[in-house]
């Protein structure tokens, strides 16, 4: 089985600051997608940004962006100008198995 | 489109009793997930179903779960007998199928979730 993994259960920025959340994974497959979701308190699981695996060009979706490191199995989240609407809890998701990491709660210092 | 709708939005019961969570997915999406979020094991995949057919239910935990499809528009999701360990928030989500299958961009959408408590 694939495993998603995000090594930061907690991390905490400064409103208007960048913050990077990271997430690894595992996998024998060539072809597949990644996704970042985000879970605000209102429980409600919104789609941030996606990833292709054959793609080398990473995401981008305004101030949300992907570092996307194939050969490392790495898959981090780059959050720029930080809003105090993005504290939320942050998933990383393997796509073609829906395998989820443990999450990331992203605290916005105003 | 409403989006994913599920009911109920919470559920306190007892254990022992019998548990259906209901999902209705956004109309013309193929595919149809529950999911089950705990603070111990995170968001788990529990069954997925494709065109009212289940695909891959590896992660149904154990027999008392049980999932159905009877029609595109409908499914639920059924605990007999309820542990206080189901205590969960159960999501559904669905997403259109047209692009390639279940391994693709589309995003799945997910309902609001049914926060359940066994006590």
């Amino acid at each position: 089985a694939q495993t998603v993994t995000q090594s930061q259960p907690e991390m905490s920025v400064q409103e208007a600051e960048t913050v990077t959340l990271s997430c690894t994974y595992d996998t024998s497959e060539s072809d597949y997608y990644l996704f970042w979701y985000k879970q605000p308190p209102s429980r409600q699981m919104i789609l941030v940004i996606r990833q292709e695996a054959y793609k080398q060009q990473n995401a981008t979706e305004n101030r949300f962006s992907v570092n996307f490191q194939k050969a490392a199995k790495s898959f981090s989240l780059k959050i720029s100008d930080s809003q105090l609407g993005d504290a939320a809890m942050y998933f990383c998701a393997y796509i073609n198995d829906m395998r989820f990491g443990a999450g990331t709660r992203l605290t916005v210092k105003p | 489109d409403a989006g994913v709708i599920q009911s109920p939005r919470h559920e306190v019961t007892e254990m022992g009793q019998e548990v259906t969570l209901r999902c209705k997915p956004i109309s013309g999406h193929d595919y149809l997930f529950w999911y089950r979020q705990t603070m111990m094991r995170g968001l788990e995949l529990l069954i997925y179903f494709n065109n009212n057919v289940p695909i891959d239910d590896s992660g149904m935990p154990e027999d008392r779960f049980s999932a159905k499809m009877p029609n595109a528009s409908f499914s639920t999701l059924k605990i007999q007998p309820s542990e206080p360990r189901d205590s969960a928030v159960y999501f559904c989500a669905s997403k259109p199928g047209a692009s390639g299958g279940v391994s693709s961009t589309d995003t799945q959408y997910f309902g609001p979730g049914t926060r359940l408590t066994v006590l």
